[in-house]
């Protein structure tokens, strides 16, 4: 079955910036959103079509692709960023839904 | 507000079924595909199923495909799961989600055990 790979965790102290990369080979010819999940909440979609964000997310917030690599990245990473983050490839017209293996931000 | 809201969840026994409903309000329910997405516990996100718009195309996950039917109705404004067959690796927290371009909206979840 088709995967994409997310480092287990990431650490980050306050204020300063957390990338998280997202791979799979066929990601470049996919969309990819990201998602935020908070300990006992339902995820939040934070990035979509590779670099959009939806009203509401803060501007901290930002996605980015390049071949088969997706990257969310948080700049000037607050506390309550901490959080899992999932990432998903995407392509409606082939019905291809796949999420990534999920990150743990961690804020120090 | 645009709001899902899961219900049907519980405790069922290997081999039984379960039907898991989705009431949506707050947008126009018939004008977008719904998926169901479920997090095993203390694991990540799987994908299910989804369905079109208008109810006329159906997309399963393999673990899922022969023993789930996703459904929609747009004059209830419901999406809903049958689960047939079901086998303990399919305990989980069931998520409905509303389709735009990524998964925007989702519902608080509701949750299968499925255990003798």
């Amino acid at each position: 079955s088709y995967e994409v790979t997310q480092p287990p965790s990431v650490s980050v102290s306050p204020g300063q910036t957390a990338s998280i990369t997202c791979s799979g080979d066929k990601l470049g010819g996919k969309y990819a959103c990201w998602y935020q999940q908070k300990p006992g909440q339902s995820p939040v979609l934070v990035i979509y079509q590779d670099t959009k964000r939806p009203s509401g997310i803060p501007e901290r917030f930002s996605g980015s692709k390049s071949g088969n690599t997706a990257t969310l990245t948080i700049s000037g990473t607050q506390a309550m960023d901490e959080a899992d983050y999932y990432c998903q490839a995407w392509d409606s017209s082939t019905a291809f839904y796949v999420f990534g293996t999920g990150t743990k931000v961690t804020v120090l | 507000q645009v709001q899902l809201v899961e219900s049907g969840g519980g405790v069922v026994q290997p081999g039984r079924s379960l039907r898991l409903s989705c009431a949506a309000s707050g947008f126009t329910f018939s004008h977008y595909g719904m998926h169901w997405v479920r997090q095993a516990p203390g694991k990540g996100l799987e994908w299910v199923a989804a369905i079109s718009y208008d109810g006329s195309k159906k997309y399963y996950a393999d673990s899922v495909k022969g023993r789930f039917t996703i459904s929609k109705d747009n004059s209830k404004n419901t999406l809903s799961l049958q689960m047939n067959s079901l086998r303990t690796e399919d305990a989980a927290v069931y998520y409905c989600t509303k389709w735009g371009d990524g998964m925007d909206v989702w519902g608080q979840g509701t949750t299968v055990t499925v255990s003798s």
